[in-house]
């Protein structure tokens, strides 16, 4: 079954609005990763946020994390047509033993208009 | 630093013949995972391994599909008698420590005829 729900499913945005998508997640985790991928390529890691973290910043993207909730939010601020891809969360469960594996999403697909 | 490598990146094989899929992890990562991705869907899950050792295996079918991690070499995931519903794109991760940011090969595309 699906760990990570993301919403929405598709958004698409004019170059220079901000972009949010959100997750949301079933289970107590370790630690929460946001993946890009473009069409027909490999995942590129954008940014892990761990279940005693709240907020993190890296460049233009922002996550967040509310674990009372089992939600997280990725915004992109000042899109660019490059940021165009599809966006996965991922969780990593918190339990013993092989705690390791990745459970991702269906993805949201991100269309920024120049 | 040279990222995660996989090879080949497009795999065409007939019905029953074997499919071999080799990741090389990033220089000093010793944790590597396999996920498959089906058209328009997300990535499963397929196994995890650290040197010499299987950790879990859970997202494996319970047959035709095996994997690897030797001491010295590639992982190697390796698929016998391939159907058409093994098409997909498979994709390496591998992490330095557990659990970590895991970072992506440009996954094998695999085309079953």
């Amino acid at each position: 079954s699906q760990q990570g729900e993301e919403d929405p499913q598709a958004l698409s945005i004019q170059e220079g609005e901000n972009a949010t998508m959100n997750c949301s997640y079933k289970t107590s985790i370790n630690n929460l990763q946001w993946y890009r991928q473009n069409s027909g390529r490999g995942l590129v890691h954008l940014i892990l946020i761990r279940s005693n973290e709240r907020e993190k910043h890296s460049g233009r993207l922002r996550v967040t994390l509310d674990t009372s909730k089992k939600s997280s939010s990725l915004l992109i601020t000042a899109s660019r047509a490059a940021d165009t891809a599809s966006y996965f969360c991922a969780t990593v469960p918190n339990y013993t033993g092989a705690n390791s594996k990745l459970t991702f999403g269906k993805g949201i697909t991100l269309s920024v208009r120049p | 630093n040279a990222g995660v490598m996989q090879n080949p990146r497009h795999l065409v094989r007939r019905r029953g013949q074997e499919a071999r899929l080799r990741c090389s992890p990033m220089k000093g990562h010793s944790h590597v995972y396999w996920y498959r991705q089906l058209p328009e869907e997300g990535l499963k899950f397929m196994v995890y391994l650290q040197k010499e050792n299987i950790i879990d295996e859970s997202g494996m079918p319970k047959e035709r599909f095996s994997a690897e991690f030797p001491k010295e070499g590639p992982s190697i995931l390796r698929i016998q008698q391939v159907v058409r519903g093994d098409s997909a794109a498979y994709f390496c991760a591998s992490s330095r420590t557990a659990p970590d940011e895991q970072y992506f090969g440009p996954g094998t595309r695999l085309t079953v005829t």
